[in-house]
């Protein structure tokens, strides 16, 4: 079985600071990671994933996710806040192979930007 | 291209009434999955169907069916709903060789 731990259920940064939102994963196979955002009163829209390739991920919004097999984590960082970051951030797992698409979310780190 | 849609937008049923609620995925993407979001929770998973056959289940129990049309649009049926089962319903859909789920607006179900 795969899961999926965010730390952290709310977070504030002001604007223009560093935003880390922490993922750490359980999985038995090497898995796909996945961030997406969910603004209000809308679906999940994806940031980044993580399938294998490149262990530092870039995604839109200026936001990146570093792929740590020792440490079993997948943060989101974005440098520089922006106000219109505000939103509700969930990290996803699911294993790699074809057929079994299974995404298994994390509880979701609410992230608020201090003017 | 279109995004992934979802009817209705909103939806008001009373306990024990019977919901159908219905997915059309972006073209080409012949997978579809259901998931309930709950209010302050991450989405759970409901069903995966693919070429209009089953592919998994989540935890939810036997109220909750679906199934896939041969146009690879969805219908998410729940029967005699509870209190509980108010909550964000969201479709997602994948194609061909891509890892990536897309995600639609949701039907959001308030039972009263």
């Amino acid at each position: 079985a795969q899961s999926v731990t965010q730390l952290g259920s709310h977070v504030s940064v002001s604007e223009g600071a560093l935003v880390l939102l922490r993922c750490n994963y359980s999985s038995s196979v090497p898995p796909y990671l996945f961030w997406y955002v969910q603004y209000p009163n809308q679906g999940l829209q994806l940031l980044l994933k993580y399938t294998s390739a490149a262990t530092l991920v870039k995604g839109i919004n200026g936001f990146e996710a570093e792929f740590k097999k020792s440490e079993t984590s997948f943060h989101l960082t974005k440098p520089s806040a922006h106000m219109s970051d505000a939103a509700e951030y969930f990290c996803a797992v699911r294993p790699p192979n074809f057929g079994n698409e299974k995404l298994t979310f994390g509880t979701g780190t609410r992230l608020t930007i201090i003017p | 291209d279109a995004g992934v849609t979802q009817s209705p937008t909103h939806l008001i049923k009373t306990r024990g009434q019977q919901v159908t609620l219905r997915c059309s995925p972006i073209s080409g993407h012949k997978s579809v999955s259901w998931y309930q979001q709950v209010l302050g929770q991450g989405p759970q998973f409901i069903f995966q169907y693919y070429e209009k056959e089953e592919r998994g289940r989540g935890n939810f129990p036997d109220r909750f069916s679906a199934r896939q049309f041969p146009n690879y649009s969805s219908e998410l049926n729940v029967n005699a709903l509870l209190l509980g089962d108010s909550a964000l319903y969201l479709c997602a859909t994948q194609g061909g060789l891509t890892e990536t789920q897309y995600f639609g607006p949701g039907t959001r179900l308030l039972v009263l």
